[in-house]
């Protein structure tokens, strides 16, 4: 089986651009979860989506957006990037995001560097 | 804020030693987890502990929880060169979504 993809591996934008990216999760997988990751503020929860709704959402500005589509692959945008976007972004799938007894799989993240 | 809080941040043994990480959450939890993450990669998933277990092995790993004192402890026996990562514990409560520590960093020097 296929592990969790994610798409582009490193990116390069400027500041206030928009950025999306794409994770496609494991065969079967209904959730898809977003997370940030930077030296300074560690592993963030972004958002979870499950069935193409937002399922669950962390403290993040209203610049930070996803969506998921029927074939659960899912993509996050950031609009007006700002330097502190910078971050390795991860997505995890999971048959179902919201019920502890479901491991979550972690794909190798994107790499985002604003400059 | 993190929920976790990891101890050591940093950890350098040689190959052969166990190391020992420990971890402390504020909130009441249905579940910890750890995972290990290699040079800024994706995380792996090792383990997990459910709140109403006190002890769990897999391999050469051994995970504590003590929830009266809202702490864990991942133990790795017999340490590798490539046991080298980072290592994050994560915990699962009411909101429904985890919630990862600072993560402690292992080096295992052949």
């Amino acid at each position: 089986k296929a592990g969790v993809t994610q798409t582009p591996r490193y990116l390069i934008k400027t500041r206030g651009q928009q950025v999306t990216l794409s994770c496609s999760p494991i065969s079967g997988h209904r959730s898809v979860s977003w997370y940030q990751q930077t030296p300074g503020q560690g592993l963030q929860f972004l958002f979870e989506y499950f069935s193409e709704t937002q399922r669950n959402k962390g403290n993040f500005p209203g610049r930070f957006s996803g969506r998921q589509f029927s074939n659960s692959r899912s993509e996050m945008n950031v609009s007006t990037l700002e330097l502190g976007d910078s971050a390795l972004y991860l997505c995890a799938s999971s048959l179902d995001g919201a019920s502890d007894a479901y491991e979550q799989y972690f794909g190798p993240g994107t790499r985002l560097t604003v400059t | 804020s993190q929920q976790g809080e990891e101890d050591p941040q940093a950890l350098s043994i040689q190959e052969g030693e166990n190391a020992t990480m420990n971890c402390s959450y504020k909130t009441s939890i249905n579940n910890l987890q750890w995972y290990r993450q290699n040079s800024g990669r994706g995380l792996v998933h090792l383990i997990l502990i459910r709140s109403n277990e006190r002890e769990k092995h897999s391999g050469r790993l051994r995970v504590t929880l003590d929830t009266s004192k809202k702490s864990s402890s991942l133990l790795i026996t017999a340490s590798r060169a490539a046991d080298t990562a980072s290592y994050f514990c994560a915990t699962w409560g009411n909101t429904g979504k985890l919630i990862f520590g600072q993560g402690t960093t292992l080096q295992v020097k052949p």
